[in-house]
């Protein structure tokens, strides 16, 4: 069983400060990472991919890889209420065929 | 506009009583799956086709069919439900399976209570 870690939350963070989502994964072979954002009673959206070790940056989102340590971080510059949602990371494995999430992350940004 | 269509999004029903949750898209995506969501769990993946009459098995397929006889559309069957299967549910689709670039398209969910 493939499986992928994350802190259920609630994280809260004040407007304006940075938020750091983590993630473990336990499948060495996997190769291609996501991060989705998912607000309440809607369904899950793209927000960032990483298919290889160290940073990628787009926007006020940052993902961070490590696969020698199995972690996956999303980084959110300058929280916004409007970032208040459940984020969700995944992997892909057996060959391509199949996506893993965690149990997703609930983020609180206060005003 | 290119989406996911999911009906019904909201379903009370019965223990055994069949039903069946469609799911259509209109990008002309190879690849299709279906997802349940229950709290504390994340998504877990039911099913799942590659390409017309090409299906299989996710991580929790007991209790669901599938078929895909169309590039476009994706049914989920429930042939006796239980109330295990009180969840809400998710069909996704993507330009293709295997790649660097893997981004998935869901439809707007299916709230499915069993009782």
């Amino acid at each position: 069983q493939k499986e992928v870690e994350q802190n259920s939350g609630p994280l809260s963070v004040p407007e304006g400060a940075i938020a750091s989502l983590n993630c473990t994964y336990s499948d060495r072979g996997s190769q291609s990472f996501f991060w989705y954002r998912q607000y309440s009673g809607k369904s899950p959206e793209l927000i960032m991919s990483i298919y290889s070790n160290g940073d990628k940056e787009d926007g006020r989102f940052t993902a961070q890889l490590n696969k020698a340590s199995q972690y996956v971080s999303l980084l959110i510059r300058d929280s916004q209420p409007s970032d208040s949602a459940t984020y969700l990371c995944a992997f892909i494995y057996n060959a391509g065929n199949m996506l893993t999430f965690g149990g997703g992350t609930r983020l609180m940004v206060k005003p | 506009e290119a989406q996911v269509t999911q009906n019904p999004r909201y379903l009370i029903t019965v223990t055994g009583k069949k039903l069946t949750v469609t799911c259509s898209q209109n990008m002309n995506h190879e690849y299709m799956s279906w997802y349940r969501q229950d709290p504390g769990l994340g998504l877990r993946q039911i099913y799942y086709s590659m390409n017309v009459e090409v299906t299989d098995k996710g991580d929790v397929p007991e209790g669901y069919k599938v078929s895909r006889k169309e590039k476009r559309n994706f049914p989920l069957i429930l042939e006796s439900p239980s109330p295990n299967q009180t969840s809400l549910y998710f069909c996704a689709s993507s330009l293709r399976a295997i790649g660097v670039t893997y981004e998935q398209y869901f439809g707007p969910g299916t709230r499915l209570t069993v009782t």
